[in-house]
């Protein structure tokens, strides 16, 4: 079946340095992709979405890019403090469907 | 604020007793979702509602049942039938469109 997954259940960066968090997607009928970042005990909070019109889109600190030829998505987190060390999941949405699809999540863990 | 609240936070089950977790939303979404999170897993999805009386099994919905009486609530009961119900149990809403969802803060079922 169709699947979103992450390349690397875990990741270590310094902080203030930057970080980049990868996911490979197998359906190129989704339309909308969401990063959620997931803090230990609780809820995953909605970080960046991008549509699949689009390559790039960028928040405060954080971008999302979209190559859509070889099905990745990828979220860049700039100058990571440690509050930015959570669980972070990708998701899809495959056109017309009623749920996303989510990403295994992968642990970025901010070392000071 | 609108926003998502599931109730409670923590739960405690005897082992054959049926429990019910809550989940409100005042954000007018149409969809909502129940989802189980094991430690150090990603999301699996145990049902979900499109719409008011109508729902569906997710991919692990045996030993759970939901309801759909009001488009605000969607109370998830872990039956004495689920085996293995000690888990984080996440709910989310979601309107319709390319949208992601909106996470309550979790439950956290312990079996005793």
């Amino acid at each position: 079946g169709e699947s979103v997954g992450l390349h690397l259940p875990t990741l270590s960066v310094q902080e203030g340095d930057n970080s980049i968090i990868n996911c490979a997607y197998s359906n190129s009928a989704s339309d909308y992709f969401i990063w959620y970042k997931q803090e230990s005990g609780k809820g995953p909070q909605f970080i960046i979405d991008i549509r699949s019109n689009m390559d790039k889109r960028q928040g405060q600190r954080v971008t999302v890019l979209l190559n859509k030829t070889v099905k990745h998505l990828s979220l860049q987190i700039a100058a990571t403090q440690p509050g930015d060390s959570a669980v972070y999941f990708c998701a899809e949405r495959n056109e017309g469907a009623q749920k996303l699809v989510f990403g295994q999540g992968t642990r970025l863990t901010i070392n000071p | 604020d609108g926003g998502i609240t599931q109730s409670p936070k923590y739960l405690f089950r005897k082992e054959g007793q049926n429990v019910t977790l809550s989940c409100e939303q005042n954000l007018n979404h149409d969809a909502m979702y129940w989802y189980r999170q094991d430690p150090g897993q990603g999301l699996r999805l145990i049902y979900y509602s499109q719409i008011v009386n109508d729902f569906q099994k997710g991919d692990i919905a045996e030993g759970y049942s939901v309801s759909r009486e009001k488009k605000e609530s969607f109370p998830l009961t872990v039956t004495s039938a689920q085996k293995n119900p000690t888990a984080f149990y996440l709910c989310a809403s979601r309107r319709q469109g390319p949208y992601g969802y909106t996470f309550g803060s979790g439950t956290r079922l312990t079996v005793v």
